[in-house]
């Protein structure tokens, strides 16, 4: 149950567009395509962004995007704007048992 | 609307134990599978354990397995999670979280409640 990797920082200017990286195994983020992405703001619970590796929940900006490549998921974000500096974490379905969840290490996005 | 209220957090002793409390409302309970994940100060999100909507199947995150028991009483709408022998590396905020399926096939987490504090300190 090793945690997915993410860059620990990212920045950008508002208005600018940015990604965030989230890499895994062929037993996880390679294997399926059931990766979520979720933004958590200091002292608040995380909230689902992106799932499914690019579906966007209802309510979701269309300024968030979801993709993914071997067993690399990119999570990017256009028209940068204030609010969006947050914590980003990604998730997986594993192999390892239908009911766990890997994680990334999470990376923090400044606006600068 | 989804609310789900964690309880039962506290000050622990190390090797003692605490029962963690999640009480939803605002959907079906037993249409969903549930689970528990944490998040350590300053750190990032851990999947702690997971439960399908039947108790059928549950699972657990090596770093507990053995110590934590999950369970779930769809009649009370109500999760919980049984730690024992608590270590000062299980300090943590612990969310009570919604799958998006009955089984957790391929299902992700897109409800959490706010969290409640764990700390596990002599």
């Amino acid at each position: 149950q090793s945690a997915l990797t993410q860059p620990a920082s990212v920045s950008g200017s508002p208005g600018q567009s940015i990604t965030i990286s989230c890499t895994g195994t062929i037993n996880d983020v390679g294997g399926y395509n059931f990766v979520s992405w979720y933004q958590q703001h200091p002292g608040k619970a995380p909230k689902l962004m992106i799932y499914d590796v690019t579906n966007r929940p209802s309510g979701v900006s269309s300024r968030f995007s979801g993709s993914k490549s071997d067993n690399t998921a990119s999570l990017a974000i256009s028209g940068l704007q204030a609010e969006d500096e947050a914590d980003y974490y990604c998730s997986s379905y594993t192999r390892s048992s239908t009911l766990a969840r890997v994680f990334g290490g999470g990376t923090k996005l400044t606006v600068l | 609307e989804v609310q789900l209220v964690e309880s039962g957090g506290g000050l622990v002793q190390p090797g003692r134990s605490l029962r963690l409390s999640c009480a939803v409302s605002g959907f079906t309970f037993d249409d969903y599978a549930m689970h528990w994940v944490r998040q350590a100060p300053g750190k990032g999100l851990e999947w702690v354990s997971g439960i399908t909507w039947n108790s059928g199947d549950i699972g657990y995150a090596d770093s507990v397995k053995g110590r934590f028991t999950i369970s779930r009483d769809n009649a009370k709408n109500s999760l919980y999670l049984q730690m024992n022998s608590l270590r000062p590396e299980d300090t943590a905020l612990y969310y009570c979280a919604r799958d998006s399926r009955v089984t957790g096939q391929g299902g992700h987490v897109d409800y959490w409640g706010q969290g409640t504090l764990v700390t596990v300190s002599s």
